[in-house]
This record gives C-alpha cells, structure tokens and sequence, in this order.
C-alpha cells in the first residue's frame, strides 16, 4: 500500500522567514505533484516533477524530487502572508494512470 | 472556457436518501476522477475513468457507483446515503500526454 507523509502537518512562521515541507512515500514512483489549496477552495497544481534529480521553481516556492530516497521537498524563500495555505504533495499509485495518492497536507501560516 | 464544472455546490441529505453528483469538463481530458476530501485531510480517490465507457476503482469505492456518460460528463452516485459520506467531493480531469490534474470547485455533502 502506497503511503505518502508529509511533515510538517501544521507551519506558522514569520514573513521573510525560509523553511522547506517534506514528502515522503513509501513505494518506488518517479512522478510527484504539489497542490496548493486555500480554505473552502479547489486544489490548485503548483508543480509536477517527472524525474529524479527534477527541481521546479515559481516565485518564493521550489520543489525538488529524489526518487533514490523516495522525498520531495517544498522550500519557502522570505515567505509573505500570501503563501498563506495548506500544502499537499501526491504521488502516482499506478505510474500512468494518475491514480493519485495525497499526503495529509502542510497546513501554513505566515504572520506578518 | 468553464474548465470543469461540479453541480450541486451544497447538498445536505438524510440517512438512507439517494443522489448524484454531476461533473463536467470542456478540456478534451479523456481521463476523470472522483475524490473525496474529509477534514483535516489529503484527497483519496474514489473512481476513476480513463476514458468514455470505462470506470475502476481507487482507494475508497465502497458506497459510491460512477458514469462515465460521456467524454465530457462524469457522475458519481450515492444509492444509500450514510454519516460517513459527509465530505467534500472534488472531481478531476487529465488529458492523454499531460501530467497536471486540473480541479472542479468541489461540492460540499451533508449527510444527517
């Protein structure tokens, strides 16, 4: 069975601060994907990372992925209130089929 | 270009009661998803349809049946309502050749 954990499951931390959330799992998958989802909202993709070695980067958010110690990470430079949200990563459980597996979510806060 | 569409938006039902969700995307996607979303909690799927006329289970079928009516429409259905069925429902789309999974705006189910 496919589990997939992330840490931390809950985040607050100060403007300009850095920090990174980690996801880990559990059975060999080389496809991960970063969700963001605000209160009462859909998922919205943040970043799809294909292969070992893949590092993404948008704004104050990089993710990377190494498949060799089956974790991701989501890193948070000089974070602002906007990135205010709950954070989840998801793995394949069947490669292709995009039968998606989801941590329990990093919920951030950021105070100004 | 609505991307995809979830009806209703609320629906509170009685223990025992019947209904049905409706999804629908204009993406071209052949591939849909029906996830649940419980408190606290990451998504887990439900079903899943790669393509017209073709449904299978994910993690969590018991209770639910699906349609895949069409391209376009994906319906999941509740025969016998219970407590336990109080979550959000998120349907989801992906084309053949992409990774991203692009998010309906979730209806909210009540079960009493």
């Amino acid at each position: 069975e496919l589990k997939v954990e992330q840490n931390p499951l809950f985040l607050s931390m100060q403007e300009g601060k850095n920090y990174t959330i980690y996801c880990n799992y559990s059975t060999t998958s080389d496809r991960l994907y970063w969700y963001r989802q605000d209160p009462g909202k859909s998922l919205e993709s943040l970043f799809v990372l294909l292969s070992n070695g893949a590092v993404k980067q948008e704004g104050r958010l990089m993710a990377s992925l190494d498949t060799k110690a089956r974790l991701s990470t989501l890193h948070i430079t000089a974070a602002v209130h906007d990135l205010s949200a709950t954070y989840f990563c998801a793995v394949d459980l069947i490669q292709g089929a995009q039968k998606l597996v989801f941590g329990q979510g990093t919920r951030l806060t950021i105070n100004p | 270009n609505a991307g995809v569409t979830q009806t209703p938006k609320f629906q509170v039902l009685k223990t025992g009661q019947s209904m049905t969700l409706q999804c629908a995307q204009d993406m071209n996607h052949n591939s849909m998803y029906w996830y649940r979303q419980d408190p606290g909690m990451g998504l887990r799927l439900i079903y899943y349809s790669a393509s017209e006329g073709t449904t299978d289970k994910g993690e969590v079928p018991n209770g639910y049946n699906v349609s895949r009516l069409n391209k376009r429409e994906f319906s999941l259905r509740l025969e016998s309502a219970a407590p336990s069925q109080t979550s959000v429902y998120f349907c989801a789309t992906t084309g053949w050749g992409t990774y991203e999974q692009y998010f309906g705006p979730g209806t909210r189910l009540t079960v009493t």
